[in-house]
């Protein structure tokens, strides 16, 4: 059973740029979230993904948008960057069916991103 | 926003049982408490969750008071690589995890 994986690992980017980050979801599950977490806090919602839709977003400005594919991947795209977007991007995947009610999620290693 | 209070950080000795205390004072009755821990610069690994009763896997066990509005974490006997901080977060089924700034442990050797 292969976990969730994400890359790149490390990136820095300039204010003002825009970046993508992407996430494979562990194998069998359907939902992907994202998760912004900066130093010392703990992780911060910023949207989920079920079925191909957005299905639930935190307080996340439209600049951080997302997909989902067919295949249950993810991207998460962040326009005109700003030096507070640096930041750990966690992406978690999730097995969600009518009949689970327990359903937690796994979190890959995420992304470090720096803006300068 | 997180619903849960957790002590900013705890020590334990190596080989003792850590206990971390969080309290959900407004836990709702369809919410789930559910245990997450996070080592150093990696993402956040499932420990334990539990709606009423207590629970226990292998990694540890988890406490639910009778009237729901705390609960406590237990690794039975801790060591340095438990070191990490400890979330503890309610949820209702099919929605997003709301972390707040959780408790660091420190297992002392």
């Amino acid at each position: 059973e292969t976990g969730v994986t994400q890359s790149p690992t490390h990136l820095i980017k300039t204010r003002g740029q825009q970046v993508t980050l992407r996430c494979s979801s562990q194998s069998g599950h359907n939902t992907v979230s994202w998760y912004q977490q900066a130093l010392g806090q703990g992780p911060q919602f910023i949207f989920q993904y079920y079925r191909e839709e957005e299905n639930g977003r935190g307080n996340f400005p439209p600049r951080f948008s997302g997909l989902q594919f067919p295949n249950y991947s993810s991207e998460l795209n962040v326009n005109a960057l700003e030096l507070d977007d640096s930041a750990l991007y966690l992406c978690a995947s999730s097995l969600v069916n009518t009949g689970d009610l327990r359903s937690g999620y796994t979190f890959g290693s995420g992304t470090r991103l720096t803006v300068v | 926003d997180a619903k849960t209070t957790q002590p900013p950080s705890m020590d334990c000795a190596e080989g003792r049982a850590a206990n971390l205390p969080c309290n959900h004072s407004t836990i709702s009755g369809n919410e789930y408490v559910y245990w997450y821990r996070q080592i150093h610069s990696q993402g956040p690994q499932y420990i334990i969750h539990g709606l009423k009763n207590n629970e226990t896997n292998e990694m540890a066990s988890l406490i639910i008071t009778e009237d729901r509005k705390s609960s406590t974490l237990i690794l039975p006997h801790a060591t340095l690589r438990d070191t990490a901080v400890y979330y503890c977060i309610v949820r209702v089924i099919l929605s997003q995890f709301y972390f707040g700034t959780g408790t660091s442990l420190t297992v002392i050797p």
